[in-house]
């Protein structure tokens, strides 16, 4: 079965300074699709992020970058000049096509320091 | 557009009693999705549907049904609750975006639903 693994429970940034969240994942297939999700203490589940495993292009969002590395199954989130609202927990997921196989990581809890 | 809605945002059932939650979408999408959080985990699938009428087992289903009567909504049932099903649950809606360079899913998620049983 397909798993993700984010190895940090916690991390903390000083404000406007760079932070990168980890994640890797096991899987045997070739065609999926990873995202980064940001849950607010309002625990709305919102959409940071998606890489498809067929670009071999990291994906960025604004201040938000992915570094997707196929081979060794690993896909980092970078987050630059970290705002106070970007507290938060972060989750990595994996799914495939129709996310009929979803997989979350356990989370990341993102402290922002003023 | 509201987006995903999710009836009720809150309850407290005892143990054996049944309940049912409510998912609804208004963009017409045609694949619907209940998860469950617990603590300290990431969101894990119950049971998802791929179009109105059809359902199927995600990677918890055991203790839960759902039903896809029509194509807005996606209902979670709980038959006899147990205390193990305290959790927050989450639904999300998505459509299949195909385009010239390959197609994605993009999931939208609920409010969430925070169930205990005593």
């Amino acid at each position: 079965a397909q798993t993700v693994t984010q190895s940090q429970p916690e991390m903390s940034v000083q404000e406007a300074e760079t932070v990168t969240l980890s994640c890797t994942y096991d899987t045997s297939e070739s065609d999926y699709y990873l995202f980064w999700y940001k849950q607010p203490p309002s625990r709305q589940m919102i959409l940071v992020i998606r890489q498809e495993a067929y670009k071999q292009q990291n994906a960025t969002e604004n201040r938000f970058s992915v570094n997707f590395q196929k081979a060794a199954k690993s896909f980092s989130l970078k987050i630059s000049d970290s705002q106070l609202g970007d507290a938060a927990m972060y989750f990595c997921a994996y799914g495939v096509l129709i996310m009929n196989d979803m997989r979350f990581g356990a989370g990341t809890r993102l402290t922002v320091k003023p | 557009n509201a987006g995903v809605t999710q009836t009720p945002k809150f309850r407290v059932l005892k143990t054996g009693q049944s309940m049912t939650l409510l998912c609804a979408q208004d963009m017409n999408h045609e694949y619907m999705y209940w998860y469950r959080q617990d603590p300290g985990m990431g969101l894990r699938l119950i049971h998802y549907s791929v179009g109105e009428g059809t359902t199927a087992k995600g990677e918890v289903p055991d203790g839960y049904n759902v039903s896809r009567l029509k194509k807005q909504n996606f209902l979670l049932g709980l038959e006899s609750a147990a205390p193990s099903q305290t959790s927050v649950y989450f639904c999300a809606s998505s459509y299949l975006y195909r385009l010239q360079a390959g197609s994605y899913n993009e999931q939208f998620f609920g409010p969430g639903t925070r169930l205990t049983v005593l």
